[in-house]
């Protein structure tokens, strides 16, 4: 899996968007960027994912640039219970789609 | 959507003891799950791949024999820790993919098991 790098926190007024970035710089063109985030105390909760386009549903959007060296994950509308720590996992998207988590962004939304 | 349901959420139990965790895909059939351990305030660490029908893959420096983990169908994989002691103590999560579905489908997380060694 290529690695991935984020800020270790970052923090966000309540009601704002909270954009949160990620780096990878070794992704290889079949592997999908996927993010995830994890409230204290619980498993990891699937956001967004995307190959090369930019995704939205109803929880947030990804922008991936073009060489897709980096994305950001968007949160609209920030609120007090999107406070958690996200992580940006880049894997191949076949079968075995081991994933890796490294550090991730520890997101404080302020009231 | 997608649920992996893991169980129990919580186990207190006396050194020496083994402990039985249970990770069910609910409403999809999942021929590989993963398994992880997490540390206070620290990330994941991937501890094993478990495969329906076969062995599990372990990570390196994970002592297999102490993690047993089985997979005995496409919706259930189990994690034993075996003559846990305090040290074992941590929270484990459990994680799904649907395998009839799209190639780039997300894996699922289970809610985790707090385990407590005394």
């Amino acid at each position: 899996d290529a690695k991935t790098t984020q800020p270790p926190s970052m923090d966000c007024a309540e009601g704002r968007a909270a954009n949160l970035p990620c780096n990878h710089s070794t992704i290889s063109g079949n592997e999908y960027v996927y993010w995830y985030r994890q409230i204290h105390s619980q498993g990891p909760q699937y956001i967004i994912h995307g190959l090369k386009n930019n995704e939205t549903n109803e929880m947030a959007s990804l922008i991936i640039t073009e060489d897709r060296k980096s994305s950001t994950l968007i949160l609209p509308h920030a609120t007090l219970r999107d406070t958690a720590v996200y992580y940006c996992i880049v894997t191949d998207s076949g079968g075995y789609q081991k994933v890796t988590f490294g550090t991730g962004t520890k997101l404080q939304v302020i009231p | 959507g997608a649920v992996v349901s893991q169980h129990p959420s919580r186990v207190i139990c006396k050194s020496g003891t083994s402990v039985k965790i249970e990770c069910r895909s609910l409403d999809f059939q999942a021929t590989t799950m993963f398994w992880y351990r997490q540390f206070p305030k620290k990330s994941l660490m991937l501890m094993a791949t478990s495969n329906e029908g076969s062995k599990a893959t372990y990570e390196q420096g994970v002592e297999k024999d102490k993690f047993l983990i089985n997979h005995a169908s496409l919706t259930l994989s189990t994690l034993t820790v075996t003559s846990a002691h305090p040290e074992d103590s941590s929270f484990y999560i459990c994680s799904a993919r649907d395998t009839k579905g799209i190639r780039n489908q997300p894996q699922h997380f289970g809610d985790g098991t707090r385990l407590s060694i005394l």
